[in-house]
């Protein structure tokens, strides 16, 4: 039974580039979310979405970042122009149901570096 | 808001020493607590768990009590063995139709160290 699956794991690009990370949850996972990490700090939460929907958006910048999670396929999180700050660590998670009260599983992460 | 404060890290200690890692917390309603650890290069998976006061986690030879009166959910072990270094990570959430984030909110992580 596959965890949740990230990619890239590490992913570089230089000023100005866009990244796309991909998030594919757990098996029977309808809730996905979107967590940054940086040294030294805990996770800040970014985004919730569920299937076509984007519930809660409120941790994630109104500029340059978006995400998605379309009927078929994997959670995009995408960052547009790309600057030296948005390194950090991107962790996903699903979960079955809403997440209130109940565990998450994490992805193992993608770790963006800008140059 | 709903917060997690973890003390600061990191924890260095020597194997089969005894681990204390706290946590306490500020939240509306009854929030479920956590803890999760990260081991380096990998993502967060989940420790332990308490949904309601009193509640006690285990796992691994770690465990925590839910203590609503402290409003703390602190992390133990009796004998920390290398394996275990790692960060770990104090969360909550809120049931759903209790008033508060169902979004979880995390402890800024402790880093433990253990020495052979």
């Amino acid at each position: 039974n596959a965890g949740v699956m990230q990619n890239p794991r590490h992913l570089v690009r230089r000023r100005g580039q866009e990244a796309r990370l991909r998030c594919s949850p757990m098996k029977g996972h309808s809730h996905v979310y979107w967590y940054r990490q940086l040294p030294e700090e805990g996770l800040k939460f970014m985004v919730y979405l569920q299937k076509e929907n984007i519930i809660d958006e409120s941790g994630m910048p109104k500029e340059r970042f978006s995400a998605e999670f379309p009927k078929e396929g994997p959670s995009i999180l995408r960052i547009q122009q790309v600057v030296r700050g948005d390194s950090a660590a991107y962790f996903c998670a699903s979960s079955p149901r809403l997440a209130g009260g109940h565990e998450q599983f994490f992805g193992p992460g993608t770790r963006l570096t800008v140059l | 808001g709903d917060s997690v404060t973890q003390m600061e890290g990191p924890v260095t200690l020597s194997e089969e020493a005894f681990l204390t890692i706290n946590c306490t917390y500020t939240a509306t309603g009854y929030p479920s607590l956590f803890w999760y650890v990260q081991y380096p290069g990998e993502g967060l998976q989940l420790l332990l768990k308490a949904t309601k006061a009193d509640d006690k986690g285990s796992n691994k030879g770690f465990e925590a009590t839910y203590r609503k009166e402290t409003t703390s959910f602190h992390l133990e072990k009796g004998s920390v063995q290398v394996s275990d270094s790692a960060v770990y990570f104090c969360a909550l959430s809120d049931p759903p139709g209790s008033g508060g984030s169902y979004i979880p909110t995390f402890g800024r992580g402790t880093s433990l160290i253990v020495h052979p």
